[in-house]
């Protein structure tokens, strides 16, 4: 079946510094990876993503890179801001499938 | 932009209660999901609906949940009888087609006391 690994939180910074939330995963076929990132008290609002191997997905400065030889989808961003602060998903969908497989979640704090 | 919308935000009830929460997806979407999110877990997917008929309903408990999209637009996810387990966030997510990236709303979150 398929699955999804993160890394687990929280992962604290301050404010300016480089941020990679590791995520890998199992999956039967090509499946499309997606980092979604929730804020206190809201739902999920997706960040970014990629369907196919060697893609950069990236948005608000995070990005991250499909390596199917490592089956790894890891998020960076250079400099973070306190206003990251939040949990943030792996996510992946198989090829020609619709349900989306959820790691646990990894929480980020930013600190000013 | 167009948003999933979601109500209530928030419900506390009683156990052996019954709930309701109702989701609007995005206009034109097809696919509509409902998930279960648990404190400090990813969601789960409950029910999906592609239209009005559901497609995928293999993790609903069938004995206390019900689901339905009688015109293939807004949907309402029931509880009946509600038990303490059943605190969590409810999400509902929205797609153009069944392959398509899903948005999610904001949530209701349950409490069962």
């Amino acid at each position: 079946g398929n699955s999804v690994t993160q890394m687990e939180g929280p992962v604290t910074l301050s404010e300016e510094a480089f941020l990679t939330i590791n995520c890998t995963y199992t999956a039967t076929g090509y499946p499309s990876l997606f980092w979604y990132v929730q804020y206190p008290g809201e739902g999920l609002q997706l960040l970014l993503k990629a369907t196919k191997a060697d893609d950069k997905g990236s948005n608000k400065g995070f990005e991250a890179t499909y390596r199917k030889e490592t089956t790894s989808f890891h998020l960076e961003k250079g400099s973070v801001q306190v206003s990251d602060s939040a949990v943030y998903f792996c996510a992946l969908i198989n090829s020609g499938y619709s349900t989306l497989t959820f790691g646990k979640g990894t929480m980020l704090l930013v600190s000013p | 932009e167009a948003e999933v919308a979601q109500s209530p935000r928030y419900k506390i009830t009683e156990k052996s209660q019954a709930v309701a929460f109702w989701c609007d997806p995005i206009s034109g979407h097809a696919t509509l999901y409902w998930y279960r999110q648990i404190l400090g877990q990813g969601p789960e997917l409950l029910v999906q609906f592609q239209d009005e008929s559901v497609v995928d309903d293999s993790q609903l408990p069938k004995d206390r949940f019900s689901a339905e999209r009688l015109k293939g637009v807004d949907s309402t996810l029931k509880i009946q009888p509600a038990e303490l387990g059943d605190s969590a966030m409810y999400l509902c997510a929205s797609s153009l087609e069944r392959t398509d990236t899903q948005y999610f709303g904001p949530g209701t979150r349950l409490t069962v006391l």
